[in-house]
């Protein structure tokens, strides 16, 4: 089993849709939660961080983290054709290199 | 400014063959990473460095060496390639203090085919 599990989708969506992502995990010990977006053809980019539990809001961007249930989420609100790509939840516990999930691949129709 | 920077885009090999990608950096990072990345697996760590000369390996070493002799390169060679191998490779860098620590950058990915 996986440390980080991320469903692969495609998850498609009309334009201003509100969109949930999601990754489970096993590893108690991950205290750094993150959220990576990558375009077709590109490298990963960060798009959020949060450290242990609780809500982090960054313009129409949610990451939510529950510690208790070994849940992450995030959520775009009124989602743009832009908005387009695959989104790739990552942690760390400590010092330690990043474990990625397997990535969620969205699409917005405009 | 360029950031990371891969070479090269593409390539093709044969069975057995050998090669080297070169990553290149200009962030004065100090941490450098390998990844590949295929279908439904994700990125997955095979070597990385926390300083000029020093490597040590991640997820998946096996088949691969990497090489840190100055701060800005870290290289990855392949010495015989197999199929196993074809993937796209991603070269990350980061500082190791505060959000720098979490936020990798990555280049734009070389893509491998063994044939």
């Amino acid at each position: 089993q996986k440390e980080v599990e991320q469903d692969p989708g495609p998850l498609s969506v009309p334009e201003g849709a509100i969109v949930s992502l999601n990754c489970t995990y096993s590893n108690s010990a991950f205290q750094y939660f993150m959220w990576y977006r990558q375009y077709s053809r590109k490298g990963p980019e960060l798009l959020m961080y949060t450290y242990s539990s609780g809500n982090k809001e960054d313009g129409r961007f949610t990451a939510q983290v529950d510690k208790s249930s070994k849940y992450i989420s995030l959520f775009i609100r009124d989602s743009q054709p832009s908005d387009s790509a695959t989104y790739l939840c990552a942690m760390r516990a400590g010092r330690r290199a990043l474990t990625f999930g397997s990535g969620t691949r969205l699409q917005v129709q405009p | 400014n360029a950031g990371v920077t891969q070479t090269p885009k593409f390539r093709v090999l044969k069975t057995g063959q050998s090669m080297t990608l070169l990553c290149a950096q200009d962030m004065n990072h100090e941490y450098m990473y390998w990844y590949r990345q295929d279908p439904g697996m994700g990125l997955r760590l095979i070597h990385y460095s926390v300083g000029e000369g020093t490597t040590a390996k991640g997820e998946v070493p096996d088949g691969y060496n990497v090489s840190r002799l100055k701060k800005q390169n870290f290289l990855l060679g392949l010495e015989s390639a197999a199929p196993s191998q074809t993937s796209v490779y991603f070269c990350a860098s980061s500082s190791p203090s505060g959000r720098s620590y979490n936020e990798q950058f990555f280049g734009p990915g070389t893509r491998l085919t063994v044939l």
